[in-house]
């Protein structure tokens, strides 16, 4: 089993719709989760920390259960501008530093 | 937020040629660094972690000799792929965590796109 698995996508949407992805990861020693997006032949960038009480930044909002190891990210009203590579990332250790990247899950906001 | 440079941005170099990636955290130090390799479609995939003063850790299946790495301070990490092939030819990204953070948040840099031909 990959330690960190990801919906297969690609999750081809309309504008305005909501799109929500799931993660799940085997490492229950992890201690921090993360979403990333990426653009087409770009690094990694931090969209928001995942919290065990859920969290939200406008549009997104992340929810993680640590019981059943799993992460998602919902997002609303989606612009064209969210169209990325949408990447679950969690730390391997109690140290937190040592990043595990899923697979991504491809999104395509259409006009 | 805290910025990570990369240089090259982009390499072409023959089989057989030795390649040097150069990592710098511009605004704060950094005594771990992280070297990841990406193949077209696929997610990030940790090489190795580097540490300022001592020997880099690697990842099972990644050659230690193929892909040497060297943390000669604070603020730089290099990756060295030494005798170059095709099947070397990725996206190579290093990042970086911060002690700023206190959600163990790393910082990328741009990346380097290894084409060996």
């Amino acid at each position: 089993r990959k330690e960190v698995e990801q919906d297969p996508g690609p999750f081809n949407v309309p504008e305005g719709a909501t799109v929500a992805f799931n993660c799940t990861y085997s490492n229950s020693a992890s201690q921090s989760f993360f979403w990333y997006r990426q653009d087409c032949r770009k690094e990694p960038k931090l969209l928001m920390s995942v919290y065990s009480s859920g969290n939200e930044d406008g549009r997104f909002t992340a929810q993680l259960n640590r019981a059943s190891q799993y992460i998602s990210l919902l997002i609303r009203d989606s612009k064209l501008s969210d169209s990325a590579t949408y990447l679950c990332v969690v730390t391997r250790d109690n140290y937190g530093q040592n990043f595990v990247f899923g697979p991504g899950t491809r999104l395509s906001v259409l006009p | 937020g805290a910025v990570v440079s990369q240089h090259p941005s982009r390499v072409i170099c023959k089989s057989g040629t030795s390649v040097k990636i150069e990592c710098r955290s511009l605004d704060f130090q950094a005594t771990t660094m992280f070297w990841y390799r990406q193949f077209p479609k696929k997610s990030l995939m940790l090489m190795a972690t580097s540490n300022e003063g001592s020997k880099a850790t690697y990842e099972q299946g990644v050659e230690k000799d193929k892909f040497l790495i060297n943390h000669a301070s604070l603020t730089l990490s290099t990756l060295t792929v030494t005798s170059a092939h095709p099947e070397d030819s990725s996206f190579y990204i290093c990042s970086a965590p911060t002690s700023h953070s206190s959600y163990n948040e790393q910082f990328f840099g741009p990346g380097t796109r290894l084409t060996v031909l």
